[in-house]
C-alpha cells in the first residue's frame, strides 16, 4: 500500500486558514486521496477525496499537486471545533473499500 | 439522527471472559468494518463484511471474531481477552466502493481488569 506522511502536529489561530500538507511520493495511478478526522472522543468522520483535481465542499478544500505526489487540505476559517487529528489516507480504486489510517496530523487551534 | 450506533460505549470485562460488541446502523450501508485504536494510535481496521461476505485482516488475532446476522447489525466478539485487547473499538458503514466515505460509530471503549 502506498504510503503517506504528515506532520505529527501543527498549530492554528481561530479565524485563520489553515493548510494540512500531506506527502504520498509512491502514490499509484487508482490511489484516491481521503482525509478523515477525528474529534477528541468520537470515531472518524469524513472530510473530502480527489483524484487529480482540487476537490471543495462545505468543511474543506483539497489541492492536489500535479504530480499527485503530495495534497494540502485547506481549512479556510479554524474554528475551536476544528481541533482533531487529521488522517490523510490513500484508496486504491482497484481495492474497494479498505481505510488504512497512518499517524495523522494533531492541529491544536488556539483562541 | 444517529447512523451508526455502538453499544455499549463503555465496557468493563476481565481477564478471559468473552465480550460481545454491538454495532447497528441506520443507513442501509452494504459495508460494515470493525476497527481497533489503542491509545495515541491511529484507528487499525481488524475486519469488514461485503454483505455476507467476510473479510479478515491478515494480522487480525485469532481471538477476535465477528458476526452479521442481518444488513443493520455487526457484532465484535473477543473470546479471551487479554490485558493487551484493551482500546476503543470503532465500528463503520459505507456503500461499497472507493468513492464512498464511511461513517463511524462513538466506539466502545474496552477496558480489561
Amino acid at each position: 500500500d502506498a504510503k503517506t506522511t504528515q506532520p505529527n502536529s501543527m498549530e492554528s489561530n481561530e479565524e485563520e486558514p489553515v493548510h494540512l500538507p500531506c506527502n504520498h511520493s509512491t502514490i499509484s495511478g487508482t490511489d484516491y486521496i481521503h482525509w478523515y478526522r477525528q474529534l477528541p472522543s468520537q470515531g472518524p468522520e469524513y472530510v473530502i477525496h480527489g483524484l487529480t483535481s482540487n476537490v471543495n465542499n462545505r468543511m474543506a478544500s483539497l489541492a492536489i499537486a500535479e504530480d499527485r505526489k503530495s495534497s494540502t487540505l485547506i481549512l479556510h476559517r479554524a474554528t475551536l471545533r476544528d481541533a482533531a487529528v487529521y488522517y490523510c489516507i490513500l484508496r486504491d480504486g482497484g481495492a474497494g473499500n479498505m481505510l488504512t489510517f497512518g499517524g495523522g496530523t494533531r492541529l491544536m487551534v488556539k483562541p | 439522527d444517529a447512523m451508526v450506533i455502538q453499544n455499549p460505549r463503555y465496557q468493563v470485562t476481565q481477564f478471559g471472559k468473552p465480550v460481545t460488541l454491538s454495532c447497528s446502523q441506520t443507513l442501509n450501508h452494504n459495508v460494515m468494518y470493525w476497527y481497533q485504536q489503542k491509545s495515541s494510535q491511529a484507528p487499525k481496521l481488524l475486519f469488514h463484511y461485503y454483505d455476507k461476505d467476510f473479510n479478515n485482516e491478515a494480522d487480525t488475532p485469532d481471538n477476535f471474531q465477528s458476526r452479521r446476522p442481518n444488513t443493520s447489525f455487526c457484532f465484535l466478539d473477543i473470546r479471551s481477552p487479554g490485558l493487551g485487547d484493551a482500546a476503543m473499538y470503532l465500528c463503520a458503514t459505507s456503500r461499497a466502493g472507493v468513492f464512498y466515505e464511511q461513517y463511524f460509530g462513538p466506539g466502545t471503549r474496552l477496558t480489561v481488569t
